[in-house]
């Protein structure tokens, strides 16, 4: 069983719309939630944590928590094509040496 | 921002040869680093918790004799591929949690990555 859970894709959004993506997660024990971006080729970069319910607003990226229902979603206002990349959720726990539990990632094209 | 190098960015070798990794947090002290790779158009795959001063934890399925890990500082890791061969070729990438918290719990930031072509 997934324990983190992100639809694959891909999400086609026209640019400077909003692009929503979502993520759930299987341990209620979670505490740390991430957000990832990762462009082909490349090594994954930090966009967005967040640890308390409610929403983050970081620029163009917002996060938003909602730990009684698992879920936690990303917002990218004003879309650009440069935003084209692979958004990996990862979520980490208390034990488990607090290591990242990735979801598959969802694939995101914004097209001019 | 929190900085992590790793070196070298590609290697090609022949099969039997052994090659190894570094990852640096230069900008702050990482007791635990992780070591990752990933197939092409895969999700990423942890094969080991890197913990500065102790034994290295490896994931299940990862032969801990094939790839060797060594944490000796608080900034630097290692990742040896031993005997390298054709199945190994993958990328490899690094990753430090920044031990002083600065900035937030249990971030990771990820080195470029290595990309390993075994002959």
């Amino acid at each position: 069983q997934k324990e983190v859970e992100q639809n694959s894709g891909p999400l086609s959004v026209p640019e400077g719309a909003i692009a929503s993506l979502n993520c759930t997660y299987s341990d209620r024990g979670s505490q740390s939630f991430f957000w990832y971006r990762q462009y082909s080729g490349k090594s994954p970069e930090l966009i967005m944590f967040i640890y308390s319910n409610g929403d983050k607003e970081d620029g163009r990226f917002t996060a938003q928590l909602n730990k009684a229902s698992q879920y936690v979603s990303l917002l990218i206002r004003d879309s650009q094509p440069s935003d084209s990349a692979t958004y990996l959720c990862a979520v980490t726990n208390a034990g488990n040496n607090r290591k990242l539990i990735w979801g598959l990632g969802t694939s995101l094209a914004v097209n001019p | 921002g929190a900085v992590v190098s790793q070196h070298p960015s590609r290697v090609i070798c022949k099969s039997g040869t052994s090659v190894k990794i570094e990852c640096r947090s230069l900008d702050f002290q990482a007791t635990t680093m992780f070591w990752y790779r990933q197939f092409p158009k895969k999700s990423l795959m942890l094969m080991a918790t890197s913990n500065e001063g102790s034994k290295a934890t490896y994931e299940q399925g990862v032969e801990k004799d094939k790839f060797l890990i060594n944490h000796a500082s608080l900034t630097l890791s290692t990742l040896t591929v031993t005997s390298a061969h054709p199945e190994d070729s993958s990328f490899y990438i690094c990753s430090a949690r920044d031990s002083g918290l600065a900035g937030g719990r249990d971030i990771q930031y990820f080195g470029a990555g290595t990309r390993l072509s075994v002959l």
